[in-house]
């Protein structure tokens, strides 16, 4: 599975949209990219996928650029309980063997 | 109505004890998963099961043995526990056809003394 590139943090205020970006150069073209979040004494709570076209659902939005070798995860208004860990992963087709980097700590701000 | 469940939330022993950390999900999900998180938060995959028959495993020592007894129950023994078995220990299921979707429960977290 390709290695993907995330800022370790960013603050967001409350109310507007969080940006959080994810690079992954080496993605190849069957891999799809997978977010997720974890919040502090939580376990990790499956977000948003997509293959190469942009994805919306009721927690956020995907946007993954024409070439794919990057993608934002949008947070359209941020909320305080929006404030986690956030983790960008490419997994295969077939794929189910999650692992977890860095991530990106956002913290959302009143 | 909790869909993943995992018991205890908190497990403190000793070095050398032999310890089982339970998993269940009432979401009718066929596959289940064990994950340990380390310190620096690294979520790596340790087992999976389909259907109660094992497709994963990990390289994990074999002081760690999985038993599922039907599918909706993944629970985890640890015979000699040793200090760098300290983690978070997470188990979560996926639907069929959904591999990389999971659902995790809340964790176990492990200190060994």
């Amino acid at each position: 599975d390709a290695k993907t590139t995330q800022p370790p943090s960013m603050d967001c205020a409350e109310g507007r949209a969080a940006n959080l970006p994810c690079n992954h150069s080496t993605i190849s073209g069957n891999e799809y990219v997978y977010w997720y979040r974890q919040i502090h004494s939580q376990g990790p709570q499956y977000i948003i996928h997509g293959l190469k076209n942009n994805e919306t659902n009721e927690m956020a939005s995907l946007i993954i650029t024409e070439d794919r070798k990057s993608s934002t995860l949008i947070l359209p208004h941020a909320t305080l309980r929006d404030t986690a860990v956030y983790y960008c992963i490419v997994i295969g087709a077939a794929g189910n063997k999650l692992t977890f980097g860095g991530g990106t700590r956002v913290l959302v701000k009143p | 109505d909790t869909a993943v469940s995992q018991t205890p939330k908190y497990l403190v022993t000793q070095m050398g004890n032999d310890k089982s950390i339970k998993c269940e999900q009432n979401l009718g999900h066929d596959t289940m998963y064990w994950y340990k998180q380390d310190s620096k938060k690294f979520l790596k995959i340790m087992f999976s099961y389909n259907n109660k028959e094992l497709i994963i495993n990990e390289t994990v020592p074999n002081r760690f043995s999985p038993k599922s007894p039907d599918k909706a129950h993944l629970n985890l023994h640890i015979n000699s526990l040793e200090l760098g078995d300290s983690a978070v220990y997470f188990c979560a299921s996926t639907p069929r056809g959904q591999g990389a979707i999971q659902y995790f429960g809340a964790g176990t977290r492990l200190s060994v003394l």
